[in-house]
């Protein structure tokens, strides 16, 4: 079956704009989550949807970040007034249960790399 | 807090040859491990993963066994492929006292396997 997909897969924005990434997950998984990844790092969370309750969003490194998931499926992540250090790739993913079995596999989207100019 | 660090890269080697790139943590409870790679311009894929002490993971013949005395997760191949080059990243869920299950990654370690 198909994957889990993001769109954009690249996106320029302009300091201070705002920008919308957005995440369809496997159908019918019920996990999503949000990493961040920097250049030359590996993925750092961000915040965490059971269906489309948000659960964890300690990740998020500051309020202009926010998350949804509104009806359990699609899940966008919104960053308002971006700055230089927002540059990243944003990679969604999404497990079949409930993600608190530590021994659920997470299936990746390809991501959204943001520049930020 | 839970950590992985894994070595640095980029590795290098002939086709053939054997791989083995080192992967430690630190984590409170008892994790789960993961190998993710990823291909050029490709996301994120799970390689493989182990889920408790001593147990192995496998796949397209690459393994990796939880050491729960050394903390350590290696991720070995007896003979690579120019077609196994890319990011390997070490991971680790932990979940411990009922917290979010979110992976925890180490930085990643390229492989270019040579011809």
């Amino acid at each position: 079956g198909a994957g889990v997909s993001q769109s954009p897969r690249y996106k320029v924005a302009k300091r201070g704009q705002d920008v919308a990434l957005r995440c369809d997950p496997i159908s019918g998984h019920v996990s999503l989550f949000w990493y961040q990844q920097a250049l030359g790092q590996g993925p750092e969370f961000l915040t965490y949807f059971q269906n489309e309750a948000q659960l964890d969003k300690s990740g998020l490194p500051s309020d202009r970040f926010f998350a949804e998931r509104p009806e359990g499926s699609v899940s966008t992540l919104k960053i308002q007034r971006t700055q230089q250090e927002d540059s990243a790739v944003y990679l969604c993913a999404s497990s079949t249960t409930s993600g608190r079995a530590r021994t659920d596999t997470q299936y990746f989207g390809p991501g959204t790399r943001l520049t930020v100019l | 807090g839970d950590s992985v660090t894994q070595m640095e890269g980029p590795v290098t080697l002939s086709e053939e040859a054997f791989l083995t790139i080192n992967c430690t943590y630190t984590a409170t409870g008892y994790p789960s491990l993961f190998w993710y790679v990823q291909y050029p311009g490709e996301g994120l894929q799970l390689l493989l993963k182990a889920t408790k002490a001593d147990d192995k993971g496998s796949n397209k013949g690459f393994e990796a066994t939880y050491r729960k005395e050394t903390t350590s997760f290696h991720l070995e191949k007896g003979s690579v492929q120019v077609s196994d080059s890319a990011v390997y990243f070490c991971a680790l869920s932990d979940g411990y006292g009922g917290a979010t299950n979110k992976l925890i990654f180490g930085t990643g370690t390229l492989l270019a396997v040579q011809p």
